[in-house]
């Protein structure tokens, strides 16, 4: 079993900070997505990364696999209320169809 | 549709009764996944129809839990002689395929209450 970790687990911050979370695992994943959840909704996909050291920016959002994909990471500038959810990192290893999620971070934009 | 559905959007039951989860996926996906999310706990797979496959039921955490998928479209999670630990909420997610880039799309879910 590949198993991701994510830290923080929660993250409170004030509107205009920057923050970064991590997706950690010492299994190497052919791709690795992000996804965002609001409450009472299920998941939203912000990005796939598939090539080790890939970085993609997505408006105020970068996103960035490590160079071993074993690792990525989401820094979000100046962050605003809007942002605030459960962000998933889920990574597939190999040929598999099925996903492995992390437990996510919670994140919380003060305005 | 233009999105995943899933219904009832909640459901409150009583420890020891069955219950009958629904989704209806984006028309044309032919992936459909079941997960479980507890509170502080990431996703956690179920059980996974591609096409006209068998489904990869690994996932399943117990003989209590059963799904099938009707046509090729809308599925069904069965759980039976429901318990306590069952709680939590329950996502669907379809894609047009299964390759390492596809893009799942998530419904809402179906929060289940056993008291």
């Amino acid at each position: 079993t590949q198993l991701l970790e994510q830290s923080p687990q929660f993250l409170s911050i004030q509107e205009g900070e920057n923050l970064t979370v991590y997706c950690n695992s010492s299994s190497v994943f052919s791709s690795l997505q992000w996804y965002r959840q609001e409450p009472g909704e299920g998941p939203v996909l912000l990005v796939t990364v598939v090539t080790g050291g890939e970085v993609k920016k997505l408006k105020r959002l970068t996103f960035q696999f490590g160079d071993a994909r074993k690792d990525s990471s989401l820094h979000i500038t100046a962050a605003q209320p809007g942002d605030t959810g459960l962000y998933l990192c889920a990574g597939r290893s190999g040929g598999s169809y099925i996903p492995t999620f992390g437990r996510g971070t919670s994140l919380i934009v003060h305005p | 549709g233009a999105g995943v559905s899933q219904s009832p959007s909640n459901k409150v039951t009583e420890k020891g009764k069955d219950v009958e989860l629904r989704c209806d996926p984006i028309s044309g996906h032919t992936a459909l996944y079941w997960y479980r999310q507890s509170l502080g706990q990431g996703l956690e797979f179920l059980i996974y129809f591609q096409g006209n496959s068998a489904p990869d039921k690994s996932g399943l955490p117990s003989d209590r839990f059963s799904a099938e998928r009707t046509g090729g479209s809308v599925s069904t999670l069965t759980i039976q002689r429901t318990q306590q630990e069952d709680s939590a909420v329950y996502l669907c997610a379809s894609s047009l395929a299964s390759g390492r880039t596809d893009t799942q799309y998530f419904g809402p879910g179906t929060r289940l209450t056993v008291l």
